[in-house]
């Protein structure tokens, strides 16, 4: 089992509806989880982070965060064909170097 | 402008011919890292550094070395490249080891022949 999966795409999503990507891990001392965009070619640029149980919300993004499932997952709102890309799920422990990524979801927005 | 800066972003060469990626960060940060990037793998931590002098593996360190004599520098040494290390290579750095988004470099795309 990998330590962190994601949901395995592509996924694809009509402009304007709500895209949601998933992701589980495997080690319960994982404290800190974020988001990153990765555009082709491009490197990773964050797009939320979230640390405590519940949902963590900025502009037309949700961060969804359930440790007792080892579950965390981000929605986006009114997806824009700007959203298309390949969006990795990160995984970080308390105070330790390690950091580990998920493979991966390639979204596409069609318009 | 806060950044990481890689060189060289691009790079073909041989098998054997040892090479050096050098990462430069300028936020101050202590904790910088090495990954590689594979089609459909995501990224893989190569090596970490916690702060000066101090470095640990990550989950596909061999054929790698690193060191970190200052803390802006963090270099990726392959001393003897083989074709599985064609790959392309970020550098990234956050404040500290815990609950801190990293910051990347724009990547250098090795091709070892």
């Amino acid at each position: 089992q990998k330590e962190v999966e994601q949901n395995s795409g592509p996924l694809s999503v009509p402009e304007g509806a709500i895209a949601s990507l998933n992701c589980t891990y495997s080690d319960r001392g994982s404290q800190s989880f974020f988001w990153y965009r990765q555009y082709s070619g491009k490197s990773p640029e964050l797009i939320m982070f979230i640390y405590s149980n519940g949902d963590k919300e900025d502009g037309r993004f949700t961060a969804q965060l359930n440790k007792a499932s080892q579950y965390v997952s981000l929605l986006i709102r009114d997806s824009q064909p700007s959203d298309s890309a390949t969006y990795l799920c990160a995984v970080r422990p308390l105070n330790a170097g390690k950091s580990t990524f998920g493979d991966g979801t390639t979204l596409t927005v069609k318009p | 402008e806060a950044q990481v800066t890689q060189n060289p972003r691009y790079l073909i060469t041989v098998t054997g011919k040892k090479l050096t990626v050098t990462c430069s960060q300028n936020m101050n940060h202590e904790y910088m890292s090495w990954y590689r990037q594979d089609p459909g793998l995501g990224l893989r931590q190569i090596y970490y550094s916690m702060n000066v002098e101090v470095t640990d593996k990550g989950d596909v360190p061999e054929g790698y070395k690193v060191s970190r004599k200052e803390k802006r520098n963090f270099p990726l040494i392959l001393e003897s490249p083989s074709p599985n290390q064609t790959s392309l290579y970020f550098c990234a750095s956050s404040w500290t080891a815990s609950n801190q988004p990293q910051h990347f470099g724009d990547g250098t795309r090795l091709s070892i022949l």
